[in-house]
């Protein structure tokens, strides 16, 4: 599986805007970018993705590096919801792959 | 919206008993996945299924689990003479294409004692 490094966890004040860095540093050209979530006591639940442009929808946008080594989610204004740990994730649009899941980045909103 | 849905919630079993965890993926999706977590670890891959066979493994899943597409709705994996280590949230997923996002569901929580 293609490596992706996230910082262990960041801290963001409430309503303001909180940017997720992910590193993928030997990303193939067939590999889509992933973001997910996992609230506490829940499943993952995925947040936005994209290949090569950056994408946005209504949860958050994603900005990638024009040479795809990097990735940035970012979350417009964070609400006291959007504490959880976010993954970065690396999915080969090739074939079908297993999907693995990091450490990730745990998000601490401060109210 | 299309949800990914599991029963039960919560399931306890005593050590050496077989279990089957249930999951009804989105119905127009083709991929389907299990993962499993243990209480303040990683989300751990256990197995994908394409097209009626193990598409890929982990490590994890050895002779001890199973998985199954018993109707064109339900995906189920069997877990056999369960261990005290095999506590842990399991988590069934889905996606329509290979490449696309998953979905998952909100998970059964298995408890052996």
């Amino acid at each position: 599986d293609a490596k992706t490094t996230q910082p262990n966890s960041m801290e963001s004040n409430e309503e303001e805007p909180v940017h997720l860095p992910c590193n993928h540093s030997t990303i193939s050209g067939t590999d889509y970018i992933h973001w997910y979530r996992q609230l506490p006591s829940q499943g993952p639940e995925y947040v936005i993705h994209g290949l090569t442009s950056n994408v946005n929808n209504r949860m958050a946008s994603l900005a990638i590096a024009e040479d795809r080594k990097s990735s940035t989610l970012i979350l417009h204004r964070a609400t006291l919801r959007d504490a959880a740990v976010y993954y970065c994730i690396l999915r080969d649009g090739g074939g079908y792959q297993k999907v693995t899941f990091g450490t990730g980045t745990k998000l601490q909103v401060i109210p | 919206e299309p949800e990914v849905t599991q029963t039960p919630s919560h399931q306890v079993t005593q050590m050496g008993q077989e279990v089957i965890l249930r999951c009804v993926p989105i119905s127009n999706h083709l991929y389907f996945y299990w993962y499993r977590q243990i209480l303040g670890q990683k989300v751990e891959f256990l197995v994908s299924f394409y097209n009626n066979e193990i598409s890929e493994k982990s490590e994890i899943f050895d002779d001890q689990f199973s998985v199954e597409r018993p109707d064109g709705s339900n995906f189920t994996l069997k877990i056999r003479s369960t261990k005290l280590e095999d506590s842990a949230m399991y988590f069934c997923a889905s996606s329509e294409e290979a490449y696309s996002p998953l979905h998952f569901g909100n998970g059964t929580r298995l408890t052996v004692t």
